[in-house]
């Protein structure tokens, strides 16, 4: 069965540090990866997605995601944080071997910004 | 597009009362999601229909949920009798399943309270 593994449920920056959340992935089919934001009382919004092609994904608002089949993992990064970044974070994958838009999710990162 | 439409957005009731959860997919979209969010369990899929169908319902706790689509822009989720347990947030998500673009795209959620 796909999983995920979301190393670190809180994270703490400065504001213009780098941003870094884990998730590691276990599949035995390449997988379909997803990261999600969520905001305080808000849905689920969708940062980037990883789906066969270039391992290094851009998303929006200037994160991005590598994927590394070597080390199983999907890690979210982005350069300089900002207050507006603190959120909570969720890694997903898409299990099976086709991308059906259903989600098995990670337990969350719960990103804090300091000023 | 107004995205994916749910109502309430809060709903406070008393065990045992029947609770009704509204979802309006995005237009053209094929395949309808129930997520369940808890501190404990974090987000768990409930239930997953594609084309009005349910595909997987294999994360619907027990017999007191059930949910139905009975067309392409309308889906409910019911909770009956509730209980306390049953306090969370319910979350309904939409994707065009089109094999490697798709992407779920989530509702703002209703907040559950079975007192």
């Amino acid at each position: 069965a796909q999983s995920v593994t979301q190393l670190g449920s809180h994270v703490s920056v400065s504001e213009g540090a780098l941003v870094l959340l884990r998730c590691n992935y276990s599949s035995s089919v390449p997988p379909y990866l997803f990261w999600y934001v969520q905001y305080p009382n808000q849905g689920l919004q969708l940062l980037l997605k990883y789906t066969s092609a270039a391992t290094l994904v851009k998303g929006i608002n200037g994160f991005e995601a590598e994927f590394k089949k070597s080390e199983t993992s999907f890690h979210l990064t982005k350069p300089s944080a900002h207050m507006s970044d603190a959120a909570e974070y969720f890694c997903a994958v898409s299990p099976g071997s086709s991308n059906t838009g259903k989600l098995i999710f990670g337990q969350g990162t719960t990103l804090q910004v300091k000023p | 597009d107004a995205g994916v439409i749910q109502s309430p957005r809060h709903e406070v009731t008393e065990m045992g009362q029947e609770v009704t959860l509204r979802c309006k997919p995005i237009s053209g979209h094929n395949s309808l999601f129930w997520y369940r969010q808890t501190m404990m369990r974090g987000l768990e899929l409930l239930i997953y229909f594609n084309n009005n169908v349910p595909i997987d319902d294999s994360g619907m706790p027990e017999d007191r949920f059930s949910a139905k689509m009975p067309n392409a822009s309308f889906s409910t989720l019911k909770i009956q009798p509730s209980e306390p347990r049953d306090s969370a947030v319910y979350f309904c998500a939409s994707s065009f399943t089109n094999r490697k673009n798709t992407e779920a795209f989530f509702g703002q959620g209703t907040r559950l309270t079975v007192v």
